[in-house]
């Protein structure tokens, strides 16, 4: 297995900009997760899906970001309009019904400048 | 927002030593999770132990959990250059699903 896959790994891009990040879970896995990691606030669950259905998105900032799961295999997070405070690692994590514990994708680092 | 504490925020070793980290939380959990996360790279979960277990070994990994005391400790024995990386807890917040993580101990093992 490839784990969760994400991308892209890194992105640059400049306020006000839109920008996507890709997340595949781990083939079988039911749930999904986004979190965003900095400095400052550590790592923060944003919001996640049950069975391709949004649970809890109560971590997710502002009316700017938003996540979908259209299928099992795939899930989006976009940021609409992009501001500098968005830069951060994002990471997306897949779990299975059987296991406790979250497998995590590389991350993708985002600088928005 | 974090609910766990971890301490020390950093630890730094020489090769062959053993590294002790303590996680403490407010709620009740049935169970709390280790992570490892190299510069870089995403989580990688270590060990997982219910809210009935005390101990858990995997490897040079121990794990110890006081429910009444709302702690766990994780212990890195005969520690290795390879082990240098941040290390978390995490445990279930709200629903079985949602975690919460410390804010990590970040360990350097000198060679």
């Amino acid at each position: 297995d490839a784990g969760v896959i994400q991308s892209p790994r890194h992105e640059v891009t400049e306020m006000g900009q839109e920008v996507t990040l890709r997340c595949k879970p781990i083939s079988g896995h039911n749930s999904l997760f986004w979190y965003r990691q900095t400095m400052m606030r550590g790592l923060e669950l944003l919001i996640y899906f049950n069975n391709n259905v949004p649970i809890d998105d109560s971590g997710m900032p502002e009316d700017r970001f938003s996540a979908k799961m259209p299928n099992a295999s795939f899930s989006t997070l976009k940021i609409q309009p992009s501001e500098p405070r968005d830069s951060a690692v994002y990471f997306c994590a897949s779990r299975g019904i059987e296991t406790g514990f979250q497998f995590f994708g590389p991350g993708t680092r985002l600088t928005v400048l | 927002s974090q609910q766990g504490e971890e301490d020390p925020q950093a630890l730094s070793i020489q090769e062959g030593e053993n590294a002790t980290m303590n996680c403490s939380y407010k709620t009740s959990i049935n169970n709390l999770q280790w992570y490892r996360q190299n510069s870089g790279r995403g989580l990688v979960h270590l060990i997982l132990i219910r809210s009935n277990e005390r101990e858990k070994h995997s490897g040079r990994l121990r794990v110890t959990l006081d429910t009444s005391k709302k702690s766990s400790s994780l212990l890195i024995t005969a520690s290795r250059a390879a082990d240098t990386a941040s290390y978390f807890c995490a445990f279930p917040r709200g629903d079985d699903y949602k975690l919460s993580f410390g804010a990590g101990t970040t360990v350097t093992v000198r060679a």
